[in-house]
């Protein structure tokens, strides 16, 4: 595609249910990336694919995040038992990877959790 | 440590005039370091980037500029248009791999 696309752009989830945020990144782009923007707020590193490696998950904040990437492309960000501090834009990005070209963003998901 | 400080976290300028946003970092293997602008609504957009084996790079009115032996680098903006506001983050990376952002710096150019 022409650029990271990501769905939902909202999600609105009553706290202690599960959600899943997808990402299809740009194709042949190798690495992904998952950040959460809190309002106002940077960007925090969570989870970072590239290419067949085992993911580097050392910024998700809790076991009731985690993201899978099937076949190399599409990538799913899953949270379980959502709480209130969840409530944040999840952004994606995706690169060529090692040597490539820089980060290309999606333009996001703004999870509200009631 | 993986921190990017970034400075300020808010400018106005008056439209025309320049803006400065800083960034520093302490982890010495990084070697790339871009620029993004964030308008509302939608993901960061890279600007320029700058990579460790260059100090300065131009791109019509915008400018980075790196000194790397103190671990700084800096966004100008010249000839400030009110298109030009939007909140701002820089970040730094090793190779290109797992990027490191600032807490941003919203900018308001004022008409």
């Amino acid at each position: 595609g022409a650029g990271v696309s990501q769905s939902p752009s909202n999600k609105v989830t009553e706290k202690g249910k599960d959600v899943e945020l997808r990402c299809d990144p740009i194709s042949g782009h190798t690495a992904l990336y998952w950040y959460r923007q809190s309002l106002g707020q940077g960007l925090e590193f969570l989870i970072y694919f590239q290419g067949n490696s085992a993911p580097d998950k050392s910024g998700l904040p809790s076991d009731r995040f985690s993201a899978e990437r099937t076949g190399g492309s599409v990538s799913t960000l899953t949270i379980q038992r959502t709480q209130q501090e969840d409530s944040a834009v999840y952004l994606c990005a995706s690169s060529m990877g090692r040597g490539g070209s820089p980060l290309h963003f999606g333009n996001g998901t703004r999870l509200t959790v009631t | 440590g993986e921190n990017v400080e970034q400075h300020p976290s808010t400018l106005s300028v008056q439209e025309g005039d320049s803006a400065v946003i800083k960034c520093t970092y302490s982890d010495s293997a990084s070697n790339y370091f871009p620029w993004y602008k964030q308008e509302l609504g939608k993901g960061p957009q890279l600007i320029i980037d700058i990579r460790s084996n260059v100090g300065e790079k131009k791109d019509q009115r915008i400018a980075v500029t790196l000194n790397k032996t103190a671990k700084h680098f800096s966004l100008h903006i010249t000839e400030t248009q009110p298109e030009d506001s939007a909140v701002y983050f820089c970040a730094r990376g090793y190779n290109f791999n797992k990027f490191y952002f600032g807490s941003g710096t919203k900018l308001n150019v004022k008409p």
